[in-house]
Parts: C-alpha cells; structure tokens; sequence
C-alpha cells in the first residue's frame, strides 16, 4: 500500500505546551520519512527527516519518533511558539520510486 | 542563492479554458516536480521532469502535461479546465542527483489558479 495517514487535521496547542502529529504507512520498503512545514503563502520547506535505523531525531525543539514495528511516525514540537503555526505534512520514500508519498497535512495553531 | 520562482502566482481562468504555469528552479538544479496541493487533500504528485525528460509521473488525466527546457526551467499545461482544477500548484526542485524521493525538495511559493 503506498499510503500515508496523518492525524490530526488540525491542532491547537497552548504556548509552551507540546505538538504531537502521528503518521502511518503500511509499506514496508518505506527508507526515508522527512517531514515539511509550509506557511501561509509559503511552499513546504524540510523541517527534519528520519531513517529506519534510528528511534528518535533531535533537532532544536522538534523530534522525530520513529516505531519501526508499529509502521508509525510522529513529530514532537517541545516548547510550541506562536511563530510555530503553521501546516505540517508528512511523507515517505518508496524504495524503488522517485516520487515521495506526501500525508494529508495537519493545521497547527499555537494558541499565545 | 535564488529560490524557486513561480509565475504568475494568482491566475482566474473559467472552465474550457487552458493555462500555462512556469517554473524556475534553484541554479544547479536539474530536478523540477509539480503538485498540486487542495485542502484536506495534501499534496498531490503530477510529475518530475529531470534533462528535459519526464521521469515519473501521478495519476491525473492527460489535460494535465508539463515540459523541461534545456535551462532545466519548467512549465505545466492544464487543458480544458474543470471547476475541480482550482488549486495551489507547487513547483519543486532539487538536485537531480538519482537520490530519489531522499533528495530535498525546495518549493516555490505555488501558483493559485481559480476556476470558474
């Protein structure tokens, strides 16, 4: 299945508090899971990105988490500000194609 | 260095009618994707272009076409618009180096066509 879920549609989360989207996918040859934040009248731009031989990805205030026996994916933003709203989209790398399979995306609004 | 330009960036056309986005990729280069990207819908893959030759493409009727120059610039086709056209068109580039879906992607900032 070339598939990505991405939950929640939306969020809103108080400043300082913590952002959580999950991500899923069923095929198993996925090599490569980066994420993109996109601003209004923006296109997306790579926030952080994550293989399948490591659990967790840090950099600066957002995390990947990686559950390779689950099939899931999930972006941490610690210490939400407000300069953090914005839509998040997930995606996945087919092994054997060029193309990315993108996740549906998830509004975030950081509440000051 | 210059980013991904895309003209024009807000474009009203009316059903039957066609359209022609243009895109310019970061110098060097050589890889130039299109999406279209609607609410609720994420991003929708159309096709890649790399050497003026397209590489891979989505699952969109044939009314949707695009083509590379020698300059690696791009542009994309809609004929014979539908109502259901009306979306943000975003034009990606990236090296082009046969990395595949793991080379990053530099977006412009999209086309908005309106359909009416």
């Amino acid at each position: 299945q070339q598939q990505v879920k991405q939950s929640p549609q939306s969020l809103i989360v108080q400043k300082g508090g913590i952002s959580i989207i999950n991500c899923a996918y069923e095929n198993t040859a996925f090599d490569y899971f980066p994420w993109y934040q996109q601003f209004p009248g923006k296109g997306p731009a790579l926030l952080i990105a994550i293989r399948p031989d490591v659990s967790e990805k840090k950099e600066g205030r957002f995390t990947i988490s990686f559950n390779k026996s689950a099939k899931q994916f999930s972006l941490h933003i610690m210490d939400s500000q407000p300069g953090d709203s914005a839509t998040y989209f997930c995606a996945a790398n087919p092994d054997s194609n060029y193309q990315l399979i993108w996740g549906a995306g998830t509004k975030l609004i950081i509440k000051p | 260095k210059a980013g991904v330009t895309q003209t024009p960036r807000y474009l009203i056309k009316t059903r039957g009618q066609q359209v022609t986005l243009s895109c310019s990729p970061i110098s060097g280069h050589r890889s130039v994707s299109w999406y279209q990207q609607t609410p609720g819908q994420g991003l929708q893959f159309l096709f890649e272009y790399f050497s003026e030759t397209q590489r891979n493409k989505g699952n969109f009727p044939g009314r949707f076409s695009g083509r590379q120059f020698s300059n690696s610039r791009s542009e994309m086709n809609v004929s014979t618009l539908e109502l259901g056209d009306s979306a943000l068109y975003l034009c990606a580039s990236s090296l082009g180096q046969g990395l595949g879906g793991t080379e990053t992607q530099y977006f412009g900032p999209g086309t908005r066509l309106l359909v009416l």
